[in-house]
């Protein structure tokens, strides 16, 4: 029982393409979030949504849009494709929400190629 | 922008050493929280020390906090093979979000 699982795992695409990356949780967590991971292994947050409300845009070029149907999904759609975006993408949940603070739970990452 | 910063970048040792990590930061936190990396894997959740806590233990590791000098410190004692891995520190302050420094790359040697 994946707790958060997140499809595909790889990903390899041209130049200008649209793709997306689909991510789910089982946990009943409230708060979901992208984080991209460069190639020196450095990870940044993108995006967090609380409850499916757009809580947090880290300055992401708005090529990228995230969209979370309900509480247990939060996808990733990237339009044209730049080579720049080649990266692994992890999506992550937590039962964060007022006054709760805990751990978070990642997904196993998408590995984004971009030729 | 980077809210951790982790210090080695890279550390080897032989199996059964203890390997120390530290962590640095730089606003106000609820709480600071370690997680491993496998190579090629997402990230696992090790321990997580709250701002009014100054030590932490679960099994073989052990962390400190610091808040007066906005550090952490992660000690693995007895290392062993399966502990080779990338090691991140992560802030969680009031912004619904965690941040995570560049992380240690750590390797136990047989």
């Amino acid at each position: 029982d994946t707790a958060v699982s997140q499809t595909p795992k790889y990903l390899v695409t041209q130049m200008g393409n649209d793709k997306s990356i689909k991510c789910e949780q089982n946990l009943g967590h409230d708060t979901m979030y992208w984080y991209k991971q460069d190639s020196k292994k450095f990870l940044k947050i993108m995006f967090s949504y609380n409850n499916k409300e757009l809580i947090i845009n880290e300055t992401v070029p708005n090529r990228f849009s995230p969209k979370s149907p309900d509480k247990a999904h939060l996808n990733l759609h990237i339009n044209s494709l730049e080579l720049g975006d080649s990266a692994v993408y992890f999506c992550a949940s937590s039962p964060l929400g007022l006054g709760v603070r805990t751990e978070a739970f990642f997904g196993q990452g998408t590995r984004l190629t971009v030729v | 922008s980077q809210q951790g910063e982790e210090d080695p970048q890279a550390l080897s040792i032989q199996e059964g050493e203890n390997a120390t990590m530290n962590c640095s930061y730089k606003t106000s936190i609820n709480n600071l929280q370690w997680y491993r990396q496998n190579s090629g894997r997402g990230l696992v959740h090790l321990i997580l020390i709250r701002s009014n806590e100054r030590e932490k233990h679960s099994g073989r590791l052990r962390v400190t906090l610091d808040t007066s000098k906005k550090s952490s410190s992660l000690l693995i004692t007895a290392s062993r093979a399966a502990d080779t891995a990338s090691y991140f520190c992560a802030t969680d302050a009031d912004d619904y979000k965690l941040s995570f420094g560049a992380g240690t790359t750590v390797t136990v040697r047989a």
